[in-house]
């Protein structure tokens, strides 16, 4: 079975420049985790889905920040524009249920200059 | 916000040690999880727990739900070369689903 999937692995920006990252849940996997991390730290959770809900959004920095999951399958999370530090990895989960056993993909590592 | 104390920060061992970190909360938590992340990946689950007072194998990764309901343990016996990278605790809150991450135990063996 395919593991969680996310693109691109590795992006390099300009402050300013719009940037996207997509992820492809676990099939069957109705929710759906964005979360941040900087170097060091824990995961910090952006969004949470269930199917195609916006469930728990108050983590997101919604003035630069957005997502959406449409048919509750694939999601893309934008950030524009990008500033220095929005530098980070950016990391998507899935889960069958809101339980907490949730699978990561590899993570979108993101670079601001 | 919620928090999760986790410590040690980092433990630098032998090969064949034995392991012990611990996470701590004010909050009571019905789920504890254990993640752990290697350089350039996701973090990946080891060990969940559901029930206060359980304690779980998973090879030679054992962890505990604290009797209190508040804190969590994972040893890990006889640590190998592949043991080496971050692990991280979770707790679940049952009223918003909210997973509550601690920063991280780095594990380190030394040469």
């Amino acid at each position: 079975e395919a593991g969680v999937v996310q693109s691109p692995r590795y992006k390099i920006i300009e402050k300013k420049q719009p940037v996207a990252f997509w992820c492809n849940p676990i099939s069957g996997h109705n929710t759906l985790y964005w979360y941040l991390q900087n170097l060091g730290q824990g995961p910090e959770l952006l969004i949470r889905y269930e199917n195609e809900e916006a469930v728990d959004d108050s983590q997101l920095p919604k003035d630069r920040f957005s997502a959406e999951r449409l048919k509750g399958v694939d999601s893309t999370l934008k950030i524009q524009p990008a500033e220095l530090g929005d530098s980070a990895v950016y990391l998507c989960a899935s889960s069958y249920s809101h339980g907490g056993e949730l699978f990561f993909g590899e993570g979108s590592r993101l670079t601001v200059l | 916000g919620q928090q999760l104390n986790q410590s040690p920060q980092s433990m630098f061992i032998q090969e064949g040690e034995d392991v012990s970190m611990n996470c701590t909360s004010s909050s009571i938590f019905n789920t504890w999880l254990w993640y752990k992340q290697d350089p350039g990946e996701g973090p990946v689950l080891l060990i969940a727990l559901y029930k206060a007072g359980e304690l779980t194998s998973n090879g030679r990764l054992t962890a505990q739900f604290g009797i209190t309901r508040k804190d969590s343990f994972l040893n890990i016996s006889a640590s190998i070369p592949s043991d080496v990278g971050i692990y991280f605790c979770a707790g679940l809150m049952d009223s918003n689903y909210q997973l509550i991450w601690g920063a991280g135990t780095k594990l380190i063996i030394k040469p």
